[in-house]
């Protein structure tokens, strides 16, 4: 079974804090993605990659920054975190190309609190 | 612009009736839909999709019908039950920026009572 994992399941930080988000996958997928999700808007893109260095925005980048500096592990940064983003941040993987039907493999999902 | 839309945030239905969960979608380019289920504080884990060539699939209690012509998507699940109650993601995939992405709707929250 694909397993993806997140490092925390809820975190509460101040605002101004940098604040690191990390996702392991173990299923030698290439791709992997950041979205958040709030209310009444769905999940939202905010960085993915396709490869070990590569990133590329999303549609809500802004405000964050990513790293990938190996294959089976993805990191969302918040450098100085702002209450607008408290939000349930999710991680996802996916193989490379077109599979069966573009699924997506989502980790538990981090809910972040900034005061 | 939001290019898939699940435009009832909340729906109510009596276990063992039939529920249908609706989404629209404006973009041609899409090649697959997926449906999503979600329970709280854990993430979405797929649940039944249909390629854009298809107009319907079936899988248990599950059948996601297509209508191309109008941009829409249904979910029925039939007998709904209480371990059904849960929010459910409309997503549509298709080859963004050299990568398969998918693009999700706001969700609905679906509530079974027993």
């Amino acid at each position: 079974d694909v397993k993806v994992t997140q490092s925390s399941r809820y975190l509460v930080k101040r605002t101004g804090e940098k604040v690191f988000l990390e996702c392991v996958q173990d299923m030698d997928h290439e791709n992997m993605f950041w979205y958040r999700q709030d209310p009444g808007l769905g999940l939202r893109l905010i960085y993915f990659s396709y490869d070990v260095k590569m990133k590329e925005k999303g549609d809500i980048p802004e405000g964050y920054s990513v790293s990938r500096e190996k294959k089976e592990r993805f990191s969302l940064i918040l450098e100085s975190a702002s209450t607008n983003q408290t939000s349930m941040y999710l991680c996802a993987s996916s193989p490379l190309g077109v599979t069966s039907h573009n699924e997506q493999f989502f980790g538990p999902g981090t809910r972040l609190t900034v005061l | 612009d939001q290019q898939v839309k699940q435009n009832s945030p909340s729906l109510s239905v009596q276990e063992g009736r039939i529920s249908i969960l609706n989404c629209d979608y404006t973009n041609s380019m899409f090649d697959y839909f997926l449906w999503y289920k979600k329970y709280p504080a854990e993430g979405p884990t797929f649940l039944i999709s249909i390629s854009s060539i298809k107009d319907k699939n079936e899988d248990g209690r599950f059948t996601v019908f297509l209508n191309k012509s109008a941009k829409h998507l249904s979910l029925h699940i039939v007998p709904s039950q209480p371990g059904d109650s849960a929010v459910y993601f409309c997503a549509a995939s298709a080859l963004i920026q050299g990568a398969q992405k998918l693009v999700f709707g706001q969700g609905t929250r679906l509530t079974i009572n027993p």
